[in-house]
């Protein structure tokens, strides 16, 4: 099981650019979450989802989107591209909803995105 | 939104020492998890507790989820130099995840 993988590992965007950030997970989870991470700080919910076809806004969602029509994929995209979307960009997987003892998050490597 | 406080934001300390990083709310959540994440790499799973007044024990490392499952702690009893990281907690809350500032470790040999 390669479990989350993420693409690309690094990307440098102009201002106002779009991109599609990739995720894909092999463990047949149903909930999948993006979260961005800016320095030395603790993750942010941009979108999750809970089975394919659903998806839903997280704490921060303005100016991405997201898309689940499997449940291995969950493509988050960036339109107009802005300074502020600099960060560190995670996608994670879980089989179980959140607040049960078994509700453990797959995190991928993440990417780096820099906009200037 | 939920906010999970964490103190301290950052923590050096000798190796052999022990520590305690709190994780506090105003709110209540249906589970607690407390993350290890490495430079470069995604957070990593340490523990869930669920029950109120819940303490888990992995090793060196002891989790405890207060009564009104507002708020938690992790004590690392004779920290190594493996245990340097930034620890995050993370409450969850409906169907989302919420997490914390993070505390970042560093143990000096």
């Amino acid at each position: 099981n390669a479990g989350v993988t993420q693409t690309p590992k690094f990307r440098i965007l102009k201002i106002g650019q779009s991109m599609t950030l990739q995720c894909t997970q092999d463990m047949n989870h149903n909930y999948m979450y993006w979260y961005r991470q800016d320095p030395g700080m603790g993750l942010k919910l941009i979108y999750y989802s809970v089975g394919a076809g659903i998806t839903d806004k997280g704490e921060v969602p303005n100016g991405y989107n997201v898309s689940r029509s499997t449940t291995e994929d969950f493509p988050l995209r960036l339109e107009l591209a802005a300074p502020s979307q600099t960060s560190v960009y995670f996608c994670a997987s879980s089989n179980y909803r959140p607040g049960t003892v078994t509700d453990t998050q797959y995190f991928g490597p993440g990417t780096r995105l820099t906009v200037l | 939104t939920q906010l999970l406080e964490q103190s301290p934001q950052f923590l050096s300390i000798q190796e052999g020492e022990n520590l305690t990083v709190y994780c506090n709310s105003s709110s209540v959540f249906s589970s607690l998890q407390w993350y290890r994440q490495e430079p470069g790499e995604g957070p990593v799973l340490l523990v869930t507790v669920v029950t109120g007044g819940e303490v888990k024990k992995l090793k060196r490392l002891t989790f405890q989820f207060g009564d009104a499952r507002k708020d938690s702690s992790l004590h690392i009893t004779a920290a190594q130099t493996g245990d340097t990281g930034l620890y995050l907690c993370a409450g969850a809350y409906g169907n989302q995840f919420y997490f914390g500032t993070g505390t970042s470790l560093t143990v000096i040999p």
